[in-house]
C-alpha cells in the first residue's frame, strides 16, 4: 500500500484564513519530502520541500513542517486566496530510491470568498 | 526556471493505434526522467524512470513493450503507448530533476496530456 496518506481528503476555507493540510507518512527511511498544487487539468506545481533534517522551512505565505517522531507533514498557508483552491499532494522521497517520489492521495483544497 | 514542457496537451485516436508523448526539459538538462499516470480524483503513479543513454525502469505492473520510453537526449523523453485501448485513456505526467551533481531531488512536472482512445 501506499506510505505516504492524507488526513482529510478535502478542506473548505474562507478567503483570508490560514490553511492546514496535513500529510502521514509510514517510511522512516524516507529523507526528502515535497509538497504540490495541482490545478484541474494541469500538472503538479512545486510548492515547497523540505529534507529531514529540518523541522520547519518557510517560503512565500506556506510554511512546511516535518514531525519525524509521528511521521507526521503539513502545509500552512497564509491568508489563503481564491487562486489557492487546487489538489495538494505531499511525495516523499527515499534515500537511495533512485529519486523516486511516491505521492500520497490528495487534498482538495476549496476556498470561499 | 526549471521548466518541462509536454506535446500534445491533448490527444484523442483510434482503438489499436499509437501514440508519442514528448517530455522537455527547456532550461536544465536531465539524465532522469518520470513518467506517471493519473486517473481522474486520483494520485500519481509512478509508470517508469527514464535514463539518458540507458533502458527505462518500469514499476511493477506496467507493460514495458506497451508503454515504450525513449530517453533520447539530456533534455527529451517520449513515451509512445502502442496498440491503445479505451482502458488506456489517462492523464499522463511527466517529470524531470535537474541534477547538477549534488543531491537535488526537486521534480519538476510537465503540464500533462490527456489521452483519450475511443
Amino acid at each position: 500500500g501506499e506510505s505516504v496518506g492524507l488526513h482529510l481528503p478535502t478542506l473548505s476555507v474562507q478567503e483570508g484564513d490560514n490553511s492546514i493540510i496535513n500529510c502521514a507518512y509510514s517510511n522512516s527511511a524516507s529523507d526528502y519530502f515535497i509538497w504540490y498544487k495541482q490545478e484541474s487539468g494541469k500538472g503538479p506545481q512545486f510548492i515547497i520541500d523540505i529534507r529531514s533534517n529540518m523541522d520547519k522551512r518557510q517560503g512565500q505565505r506556506v510554511t512546511v513542517l516535518l514531525n519525524k517522531t509521528v511521521k507526521h507533514l503539513s502545509l500552512q498557508i497564509a491568508a489563503t486566496q481564491p487562486g489557492d483552491s487546487a489538489v495538494y499532494f505531499c511525495a516523499e522521497n527515499m534515500k537511495g530510491s533512485n529519486y523516486k517520489l511516491t505521492f500520497g492521495k490528495g487534498t482538495l483544497l476549496t476556498v470561499n470568498p | 526556471g526549471a521548466v518541462v514542457s509536454q506535446h500534445p496537451s491533448r490527444v484523442i485516436c483510434k482503438s489499436g493505434t499509437s501514440v508519442k508523448i514528448e517530455c522537455r526539459s527547456l532550461d536544465f538538462q536531465a539524465t532522469t526522467m518520470f513518467w506517471y499516470r493519473q486517473f481522474p480524483k486520483k494520485s500519481l503513479m509512478l509508470m517508469a524512470t527514464s535514463n539518458e543513454g540507458s533502458k527505462a525502469t518500469y514499476e511493477q505492473g506496467v507493460e514495458k513493450d506497451k508503454f515504450l520510453i525513449n530517453h533520447a537526449s539530456l533534455t527529451l523523453s517520449t513515451l509512445t503507448v502502442t496498440s491503445a485501448h479505451p482502458e488506456d485513456s489517462s492523464f499522463y505526467i511527466c517529470s524531470a530533476s535537474p541534477r547538477t551533481g549534488g543531491v537535488t531531488d526537486t521534480q519538476y512536472f510537465g503540464p500533462g496530456t490527456r489521452l483519450t482512445v475511443l
